[in-house]
């Protein structure tokens, strides 16, 4: 079974600053996929990066970047730059390589200050 | 392209009505589909998914049914609601990940 820890629940953040999300993950599959998405107050949920367990190179998607480090299994969110439209909820997420379903963490808000 | 329909968006109950939530892709064949439930504030529970017509699969004993009628079509039912029914509940289909719909705000009161 997957697991999926996110252990901020809430982060402020001024606009302009980076922001780093923590994602850790607990795993026995060797091929698994890892995934980050944002849900704004409209409760949508928006993909945003993807990171697979054999990526050498670490994912990255405009503003945002993924700090994969495979030995911690940890799977951290960077957005640089943060803008208001930034403030929402962000979910960690990740899927083994023979699971029908996503599994996620908890959540972390952030809240981008002007 | 691939698109996902979920409807109603909000919706308030009385306990103890039956309830029925539809969800509906379109551009692809065979996806496998989800119903996901968000309580506030909260991360998501997969409550069900489907890998094909008449295939159901539970993954929370509760109050709540799930059905595949048709290849694109995933419906979420309830014979009669519980207050703690109340949440966010999504639809979604495999993807890269996962693609989910707009959601429905279900309020049970």
């Amino acid at each position: 079974a997957q697991k999926i820890t996110q252990t901020q629940p809430g982060m402020f953040v001024q606009e302009k600053e980076a922001v780093t999300l923590d994602c850790t993950y607990d795993t026995s599959d060797q091929s698994y996929g890892l995934f980050w998405y944002k849900q704004p107050s409209s409760g949508e949920m928006i993909f945003l990066i993807y990171q697979g367990s054999y990526d050498e190179q670490n994912a990255t998607e405009g503003r945002y970047s993924l700090n994969f480090q495979k030995a911690r299994k940890s799977a951290n969110l960077v957005i640089s730059a943060s803008q208001l439209g930034d403030s929402a909820m962000y979910f960690c997420a990740m899927r083994g390589s023979n699971d029908y379903k996503l599994s996620f963490g908890a959540g972390t808000t952030v809240t981008v200050r002007a | 392209s691939q698109t996902i329909h979920q409807w109603p968006a909000t919706l308030v109950q009385p306990v103890g009505s039956p309830l029925s939530l539809e969800c509906t892709v379109e551009g692809t064949s065979n996806p496998n589909l989800y119903w996901y439930r968000q309580a506030a504030g909260r991360g998501l529970q997969l409550l069900f998914y489907s890998v094909g017509i008449g295939q159901i699969s539970s993954e929370v004993p509760q109050n709540l049914s799930a059905s595949r009628p048709q290849d694109r079509q995933f419906i979420l039912s309830s014979k009669k609601l519980l207050l703690s029914d109340s949440g966010f509940y999504l639809c979604a289909y495999r993807g890269l990940g996962a693609f989910f719909g707009q959601g429905t705000r279900l309020t049970v009161v």
